[in-house]
């Protein structure tokens, strides 16, 4: 069975750090892209961030460049997302998501998604 | 950045026929995908390549893409079909490709 786990939040102040983590299981985890998507209190869903699975190509939101990171170590079948200068704006849910791009970055979905970790930012 | 819009809400009685529009430009063009999200869930894909489902998705699910418009048709709406509904997209044009439509809530009457 598929399964993706997210760990890694809570609450911090803002301007603070946070590093979020996503076991995978249940599939060749280096062979897939990853993502992850985020939905704050009473929104919809906003994409953050994407990784190959090699971890050679990476995108990002404007609204994360340049203070959030997504890695992963294939050796683990683990990903990450290393966020910085949070701000209250960030306050979400996090999700962790299995991208597939068998037939090319431009038919990009997500089929298998973790449960979700919360992230509060707040003094 | 390429946008995509939904109606916020879309009213269906049971047994009747859904069909929640995701409109943006020429997105014919593009692949789009569908996600079903319900309270306190993780989202779940219900349709990908504009029209293919998943397996474990039942055949009342389905989509099509023409134009400016993608649909997502839900026949014979049951209680458990009430739900959050995103489209999605990958925007080539963009370095933030992938786009999410605002979500359309499913109400069954």
């Amino acid at each position: 069975e598929v399964q993706l786990v997210e760990s890694g939040g809570g609450l911090v102040q803002p301007g603070g750090s946070l590093r979020l983590s996503c076991a995978a299981s249940g599939f060749t985890f280096s062979s897939y892209a990853m993502s992850w998507v985020r939905q704050a209190p009473g929104k919809g869903l906003e994409w953050v961030s994407a990784i190959s699975g090699s971890g050679g190509s990476t995108y990002y939101a404007d609204s994360v460049k340049g203070r959030f990171t997504i890695s992963r170590d294939n050796s683990k079948n683990t990903l990450y997302l290393q966020m910085n200068s949070l701000r209250a704006e960030d306050t979400a849910v996090y999700y962790c998501a299995k991208g597939v791009a068998v037939a090319g970055w431009s038919y990009y979905y997500m089929d298998v998604w973790g449960k979700g970790t919360t992230v509060t930012v707040s003094s | 950045s390429y946008v995509l819009t939904q109606p916020p809400s879309v009213s269906v009685a049971p047994g009747k026929t859904a069909r929640i529009t995701c409109g943006g430009n020429n997105i014919g063009s593009k692949s789009v995908h569908w996600y079903q999200q319900k309270p306190g869930q993780a989202p779940v894909l219900v349709i990908y390549y504009d029209s293919d489902r998943p397996s474990g998705i039942p055949e009342r699910f389905s989509g099509s893409n023409s134009g400016n418009t993608a649909t997502l048709t839900i026949s014979r709406v049951e209680a458990g079909d009430e739900a959050d509904y995103y489209c999605q997209v990958w925007d080539s044009s963009s370095d933030h490709p992938v786009v999410f439509g605002g979500g359309t809530k499913l109400t069954v009457l």
